[in-house]
C-alpha cells in the first residue's frame, strides 16, 4: 500500500470513551503531522513529529495525546472528548527540512463526539 | 497580518469562465509555493506548485510575484468539477508548511 492511511474512516464516540485514530505512511517520509479542520473552518496544526520526536504542540488541550512509535506511523489517542471536538482530522508526511514538495495528506477521520 | 491570506470568496462562477484567484504571504524569506486543492469533506491535494518563472498545467495557470509576495492561480474554461476549495500553502526553510484559509469555488451548469 503506498501513500499515507489513516484509520478509522468514521468514529463516533461517546464523551466518556477513549480511542485511537492511527496514520500509516509508506512515503519514506520522516515528519508526520496531525491537524484539526472544523466544519467550514481552516486546517489547525495540533502536533509535528520530526524523526520520531515531538516539535510542536499548538495548544492542544490534554485530552489530545500524540504517539509516534517509528517514522511511518502516527497515533492520536482522545478520552474523554467534547462534542466541539466533532471535525475532520488529518494526518501528513513529509520529508524534514525538504520544502520543496508538500505535504503529503491522508484521507482524514471524521469524528463525531455526543 | 496573517502569514498567508486569500481572496476571501466563495467565487460563483459558470462553466466555461476563467476564474482567478489570488494569495499573500508575509514571510519574504519563503522559498516554496503550492495550490492545494480540497473538495468537500475529503482532505486536500496537491493541484500544483508554483515556479518563479510561472507554470501551466492544463486549464491551470499558477503565477508568482517574489517582489509584491503574492502567488495567483488561474483556471481557464471551468468545469463542474473544478469546484472545490483551493488552499494556497507556502514553505520556509526550518518552519511547517503555512496554509491559507482557503478560496470557495461553485462552478455552476
Amino acid at each position: 500500500e503506498t501513500g499515507v492511511t489513516q484509520t478509522p474512516r468514521h468514529l463516533v464516540m461517546g464523551m466518556t470513551n477513549k480511542k485511537s485514530l492511527k496514520c500509516e505512511q509508506h512515503l519514506g517520509h520522516n515528519a508526520m503531522y496531525w491537524y484539526k479542520q472544523s466544519a467550514k473552518k481552516p486546517l489547525e496544526l495540533m502536533f509535528v513529529y520530526s524523526l520520531e520526536e515531538r516539535v510542536e504542540n499548538n495548544s492542544v488541550p490534554s485530552r489530545f495525546s500524540p504517539e509516534c512509535p517509528n517514522s511511518s506511523h502516527l497515533f492520536l489517542h482522545l478520552h474523554t472528548l467534547q462534542p466541539e471536538d466533532s471535525a475532520l482530522y488529518l494526518c501528513a508526511s513529509s520529508r524534514t527540512g525538504d520544502i520543496a514538495y508538500g505535504y503529503t495528506f491522508g484521507s482524514g477521520t471524521r469524528l463525531t463526539v455526543v | 497580518r496573517k502569514e498567508v491570506e486569500q481572496d476571501p470568496g466563495p467565487f460563483n462562477v459558470p462553466e466555461g469562465a476563467t476564474v482567478a484567484f489570488n494569495c499573500t504571504y508575509s514571510n519574504s524569506a519563503s522559498q516554496s509555493f503550492f495550490w492545494y486543492r480540497q473538495d468537500c469533506r475529503k482532505e486536500p491535494k496537491l493541484l500544483m506548485s508554483v515556479y518563479s518563472s510561472g507554470n501551466e498545467d492544463g486549464r491551470f495557470t499558477a503565477q508568482l510575484n517574489r517582489a509584491s509576495q503574492y502567488i495567483s492561480l488561474l483556471i481557464r474554461d471551468s468545469k463542474l468539477s473544478d469546484s472545490a476549495t483551493y488552499l494556497c500553502v507556502v514553505g520556509s526553510y526550518g518552519q511547517n508548511f503555512v496554509f491559507g484559509p482557503g478560496t470557495r469555488l461553485s462552478v455552476l451548469p
